[in-house]
């Protein structure tokens, strides 16, 4: 079952903020966060694993609540580079981990000057 | 920096052929995913492998499909016989640690079937 995102779209002036959310209804081992802009590939901005870890992107920031398998995106100070489609993809735990991610429908978000 | 590289970008075909879609992953990673995305949706998993084999697949990787990585470099997907629903970017990621590292993506294969 994929995870579900919220919002679907957002609308920003540059320098304002935002939060993508990313919920699933099973246990989580890890959530990717990626960004993709139109006709291009998905590009990795961040990767939180269960316990806490966190590798990724410094202007970037997430966060994850493992009780309720559910991860935030945070972008400040946003700028048009900002601009795009944000997926989020998860993996759960099992005996053998090989990384397979399941993708959330993505949160377009769009920066104007 | 290393990247994912996938060749054609594009793929034109007719219907019930054959296609090859090639991928040379980042050299020290050793876990290898083929993904697609149908225009305008999210991305979903077909496959992984590691250590030389398939270790999970999707329900969308039936028989038509296939992976090989036939001499160390190249990460290959082939579609036996193309239906009109296999059109579709493909993309090819690669990771160094399974669920718990990053998956970095290949730029995509867009595959046209008429």
């Amino acid at each position: 079952q994929q995870p579900v995102q919220s919002p679907q779209a957002v609308i920003l002036r540059e320098g304002e903020d935002a939060v993508i959310n990313c919920s699933s209804s099973k246990a989580l081992y890890s959530v990717h966060w990626y960004r993709q802009k139109h006709g291009e590939a998905p590009v990795f901005l961040m990767i939180l694993l269960k316990g806490g870890e966190q590798k990724g992107h410094e202007k970037i920031s997430a966060s994850f609540n493992e009780k309720k398998q559910q991860s935030s995106l945070y972008l400040t100070a946003s700028q048009l580079s900002y601009s795009g489609t944000y997926f989020c993809g998860t993996s759960t735990p099992g005996g053998t981990s090989y990384g397979k991610l399941t993708f959330g429908q993505g949160t377009i978000l769009t920066v104007h000057p | 920096e290393p990247e994912v590289t996938q060749t054609p970008s594009h793929q034109v075909t007719q219907m019930g052929q054959e296609v090859i879609l090639r991928c040379v992953p980042i050299s020290n990673h050793l876990y290898f995913y083929w993904y697609r995305q149908i225009l305008g949706q999210k991305v979903e998993f077909l496959v992984s492998f590691y250590n030389n084999e398939i270790s999970e697949k999707s329900e969308i990787f039936d028989d038509q499909f296939s992976v090989e990585r036939p001499d160390g470099s190249n990460f290959t997907l082939k579609i036996r016989s193309t239906k009109l629903e296999d059109s579709a970017m493909y993309f090819c990621a690669s990771g160094s640690g399974g669920g718990y590292n990053e998956q970095f993506f290949g730029p995509g294969t867009r595959l046209t079937v008429l």
